[in-house]
C-alpha cells in the first residue's frame, strides 16, 4: 500500500500566484517524520525540510510554508508568491520510527511561468 | 551541495553488463542508502548500511549488491543489466541511520542500458 500520496501530477502557475502542494500519508506508527524534497530540472534531490509527528506547528521558511495536520493525516506544502526559479518536481516523504527508509510519494511537477 | 559525492554522474553500457556506482557520503555521516528513481516506479529504497554494516534491505534484486567500506564511502554492483535497469541512482548519508535522521541525497548516477 502507498503510505505517501501526493494526488497532484502537475500544477503549472503563473509568477507571482501562491500554489499549495498536498502530501497524506498513512502509517500505523505513533512517531514519524515527515519530509520535503525538492529535485530541479539538474536532477539531484534537495532536502527542505523535515517535521516530527509529535510537532504539529507550522514552519514557515522565508516563502515556504509547511501544514502539518495529524487529523488529517496531512503534511501541504505552499509556495507564496512563486518564481520560476521554483520550477521542480517536489516530493513528501516518511519515515516511520520502525524502519530507517523515506518512503517517497510519486512527486508533483511544478511549472511556473513568467 | 549536499556534501554526498557520486561518480560517475553518467554511465551507458549494454544489456548483461556489470556496472559499479560509488559513493561518498557527507563527513561525519556513518549510514549510507540507495535508492533508485524510475518513471515507472517512482523513488525507491535499495539498501542502507551503517558504519560498514548492511542495516535495512529494500526493493533490491539479487543481480544488485553493495557494500559499504571501512572509510564509509560506498559502492553499488549492478550485473546482469537489463533494459529495465535504466534510472537514476541515488546515494544519501545521515549521521546515524535512524529514522530520526535526515538523510542528505548526492547528485544521482544516470543509468542508461542500451
Amino acid at each position: 500500500a502507498q503510505k505517501v500520496t501526493q494526488a497532484q501530477t502537475e500544477i503549472s502557475v503563473v509568477e507571482k500566484e501562491d500554489v499549495t502542494l498536498d502530501c497524506v500519508y498513512e502509517t500505523r506508527d505513533t512517531t514519524y517524520y515527515l519530509f520535503w524534497y525538492k529535485q530541479p530540472p539538474s536532477g539531484e534531490l534537495v532536502f527542505l525540510i523535515r517535521r516530527n509527528s509529535f510537532d504539529e506547528q507550522n514552519e514557515i521558511s522565508g516563502r515556504y510554508s509547511w501544514n502539518f495536520q495529524k487529523s488529517t493525516s496531512s503534511f501541504n506544502f505552499t509556495i507564496t508568491a512563486s518564481q520560476v526559479v521554483d520550477s521542480a518536481v517536489y516530493f513528501c516523504a516518511l519515515s516511520e520510527a520502525s524502519g530507517y527508509a523515506l518512503n517517497f510519494g510519486k512527486g508533483t511537477s511544478l511549472l511556473v511561468t513568467p | 551541495d549536499s556534501g554526498v559525492t557520486q561518480t560517475p554522474k553518467h554511465l551507458i553500457t549494454a544489456t548483461g553488463q556489470r556496472v559499479t556506482l560509488r559513493c561518498s557520503p557527507r563527513s561525519g555521516d556513518l549510514s549510507v542508502y540507495w535508492y533508485q528513481q524510475s518513471l515507472d516506479q517512482g523513488l525507491q529504497f535499495l539498501i542502507q548500511y551503517y558504519n560498514g554494516e548492511e542495516r535495512a534491505k529494500g526493493n533490491i534484486l539479487e543481480r544488485f549488491s553493495a557494500q559499504q567500506f571501512p572509510d564509509l564511502h560506498s559502492e553499488l554492483n549492478l550485473s546482469s543489466l537489463e533494459l529495465g535497469d535504466s534510472a537514476l541512482y541515488f546515494c544519501a548519508s545521515s549521521v546515524e541511520g535512524m529514522s530520526t535522521d535526515t538523510q542528505y541525497f548526492g547528485p544521482g548516477t544516470r543509468l542508461t542500458v542500451l
